[in-house]
């Protein structure tokens, strides 16, 4: 089976730097995606990582350890319309869906 | 089109009816998936078509759920003897390749909210 967990909740403040987790278990792997959705919204493509090592996207990064079957999402400089719920996900094989984790609603206050 | 399109955006049905659920992906996408999201969830995987044929429908729940894409385009979702516990959000997903040199990445639609009284 497949398996994806992530933090239910987190909550920070504007301007501060906030590292969303996220553990795998799958039966293989081809790739692990981070993705936004504001309440009531399609989801939007934040970052990929296939290979171990951090992705840099301007306040956003994504580091993943394929050893460790982890990966986290770092978003620097909060701001205000950062609120919103992360969605980690992990396609296990090549040609094969996404599998998404519960997702992690984060809270960015003033 | 400029994006994925589903419709209805809003659907609300009795316990018992059928229901057809329709996307339309990005233009020249092979892939489509189909997930659908209860509130405060992430999408849960329904169905992968590549082409005209689904290449995965391991997550569709029952044998009242369907999905088709005769022409490798449209996909419609159908949903027979709906139950109230089918009450949901339903997105569809489309990329340009199902796997390779990029990421695969998905677009996805705005979602076709199911509501089953």
């Amino acid at each position: 089976g497949q398996n994806i967990d992530q933090p239910t909740e987190m909550t920070a403040t504007e301007g501060a730097i906030v590292q969303i987790n996220c553990t795998y278990q799958t039966s293989g792997f081809n790739g692990l995606f981070w993705y936004q959705q504001h309440a009531g919204e399609a989801p939007t493509f934040l970052s990929y990582n296939v290979l171990d090592g951090l992705e840099e996207k301007g306040r956003f990064s994504s580091f993943l350890s394929r050893s460790k079957g982890y990966s986290y999402l770092l978003l620097k400089e909060l701001q205000m319309k950062d609120s919103a719920s992360y969605l980690c996900a992990v396609r296990s094989q090549a040609g094969t869906a996404l599998i998404f984790g519960k997702g992690t609603t984060l809270s960015v206050s003033s | 089109g400029a994006g994925v399109s589903q419709t209805p955006s809003n659907k609300v049905t009795e316990k018992g009816k059928y229901v057809e659920l329709r996307c339309d992906p990005i233009s020249g996408h092979t892939a489509l998936y189909w997930y659908r999201q209860s509130l405060g969830q992430g999408p849960e995987f329904l169905i992968y078509f590549q082409g005209t044929g689904a290449a995965d429908d391991s997550g569709l729940p029952n044998d009242r759920f369907f999905a088709v894409r005769p022409e490798g385009s449209v996909s419609t979702l159908k949903i027979q003897r709906t139950e109230r516990g089918d009450s949901a959000v339903y997105l569809c997903a489309s990329s340009a390749r199902p796997s390779g040199g990029d990421t695969g990445e998905l677009f996805f639609g705005e979602g076709s909210r199911l509501t089953v009284l």
